[in-house]
């Protein structure tokens, strides 16, 4: 069965440090791979993608996730949080179908 | 303004009472979903929908129930026979065509259903 799996449940940084958020999923086949994020208060938005191509994608405000095959990962990295980078981010695969597998979210906290 | 609207955003229910919340969508997207979120536990698949009077169970179907009569609307059922119905619930739509881009899914702001 597929699964999802991210390394850290919670993660508080200061502002200006880099983050990088694991995940790793189960799966054999072709895999379509996704960050989101969701912002207190607001709807869950999708960050970025990988579907295919460079394995290093970019997404919104900074952030940048890379897909190792080889790894079964697709880490999300930013070179520099910002306070409003606060919120829970979710790393999701897709094998091609309708079910999107979600991982439990990591709670990111940026202090001022 | 294109998006997905679930209604209420707070709800409560007594215990073996059924309950229904709304989710209507404006993308003219074909899929629907509804999730499940849980603290430490991610968003979990209850059904979904790949088109209009079709859905399938997800991996927690059980004590919840469907309907997909239009294209905008996917109102989700809780049963009584859901033990354990106190969470979040997430709605959200997906394209079906042009190829990956399907699996992107758009979501609403969520429904808190409370059982008392």
């Amino acid at each position: 069965a597929q699964s999802v799996s991210q390394h850290n449940h919670h993660v508080i940084l200061s502002e200006a440090a880099s983050l990088e958020l694991g995940c790793n999923y189960s799966y054999g086949g072709t895999v379509n791979l996704f960050w989101y994020v969701q912002y207190p208060g607001q709807h869950l938005q999708l960050l970025l993608k990988y579907f295919s191509g460079d394995p290093l994608v970019k997404g919104i405000k900074g952030f940048e996730a890379e897909f190792i095959k080889s790894k079964f990962s697709f880490n999300l990295r930013k070179p520099s949080v910002q306070w409003s980078d606060t919120a829970e981010y979710f790393c999701a695969v897709n094998g091609g179908g309708f079910k999107t597998i979600f991982g439990a979210g990591t709670r990111l906290f940026v202090k001022a | 303004d294109g998006g997905i609207t679930q209604s209420p955003k707070y709800l409560f229910r007594k215990e073996g009472q059924n309950v229904t919340l709304s989710c209507e969508q404006n993308l003219n997207h074909d899929a629907m979903y509804w999730y499940r979120q849980d603290p430490g536990q991610g968003l979990r698949l209850i059904y979904y929908s790949q088109i209009v009077n079709d859905f399938q169970k997800g991996d927690i179907a059980e004590g919840y129930s469907v309907s997909r009569e239009k294209k905008e609307s996917f109102p989700l059922t809780v049963t009584s026979a859901q033990k354990n119905p106190t969470a979040f619930y997430l709605c959200a739509s997906s394209p079906t065509s042009g190829g990956p881009v399907y699996n992107e899914q758009f979501f609403g702001p969520g429904t808190r259903l409370t059982v008392l």
